[in-house]
């Protein structure tokens, strides 16, 4: 295991359908976090867990959207009733809180990109 | 609240021309991390540089340096000797370490450099 692990790498699906990402950390990395990425624009953030515990969620984040991290380990995304406006690249990220503040750097995956008709 | 400018959309130079990215950051924080992040035509983001905020040093790796100033509140990026491979989005993120970690991305600048 040498890097961040997404899948699927691609998803096409119609209006309305409920889809999951899902993301498998550097093993050792505490922290995970998700982020949305349309053309031309930078990461957006969505969430970030530290181990199981979900730490934070960006306010614009729709109640269609939904995270868990169950065992401290991989992670999943679920977007429920997805509207043509979710189409967009979902990074995951993770990196090492030691803690204090201290902030790791982010080791991203290839992302899973979401197409919906 | 966290910001981060990146204020030029797109640059354009010719391999060998030394060039300049610029980010802009706001913080209200007095403990924080700035990064640089490279994302080539192949989509994965690439951490390049990792700076808290109390250290002020400059930093060069290669062709890569790195000017921090908190008076201006900018981390600008310079890559010396432009070369092709160099051509990708390069972002800039901002955490601060005592309100909420999140990273915050600036929009990005898209550099390509022309053989």
């Amino acid at each position: 295991d040498t890097g961040v692990s997404q899948n699927p790498r691609h998803k096409i699906t119609k209006r309305g359908q409920n889809v999951t990402f899902r993301c498998d950390p550097i093993s050792e990395h505490n922290r995970l976090y998700w982020y949305r990425q349309t053309l031309g624009q930078g990461p957006e953030f969505l969430t970030y867990f530290q181990n199981e515990a979900q730490l934070e969620k960006s306010r614009l984040l729709s109640d269609r959207f939904s995270a868990e991290r169950p065992k401290g380990s991989f992670s999943t995304l679920e977007i429920q009733r997805t509207e043509q406006g979710d189409s967009a690249m979902y990074l995951c990220a993770s990196s090492l809180y030691p803690g204090q503040g201290v902030t790791g750097e982010l080791f991203f995956g290839e992302g899973s990109r979401l197409t919906v008709l | 609240a966290q910001k981060v400018t990146q204020a030029q959309t797109e640059i354009s130079v010719v391999e060998k021309e030394d060039v300049t990215l610029d980010c802009v950051y706001e913080t209200r924080d007095t403990t924080y991390y700035l990064f640089w992040y490279k994302q080539p035509p192949s989509g994965e983001l690439v951490f390049l540089i990792r700076r808290n905020s109390f250290d002020e040093q400059n930093e060069i790796s290669g062709r890569y340096s790195w000017n921090f100033q908190k008076s201006t509140s900018s981390f600008n990026f310079t890559i010396t000797a432009s070369q092709v491979v160099d051509s990708a989005v390069y972002f800039c993120a901002l955490s601060e370490a005592n309100y909420g970690q999140n990273f915050v991305f600036g929009p990005g600048t898209r550099l390509s450099v022309l053989p």
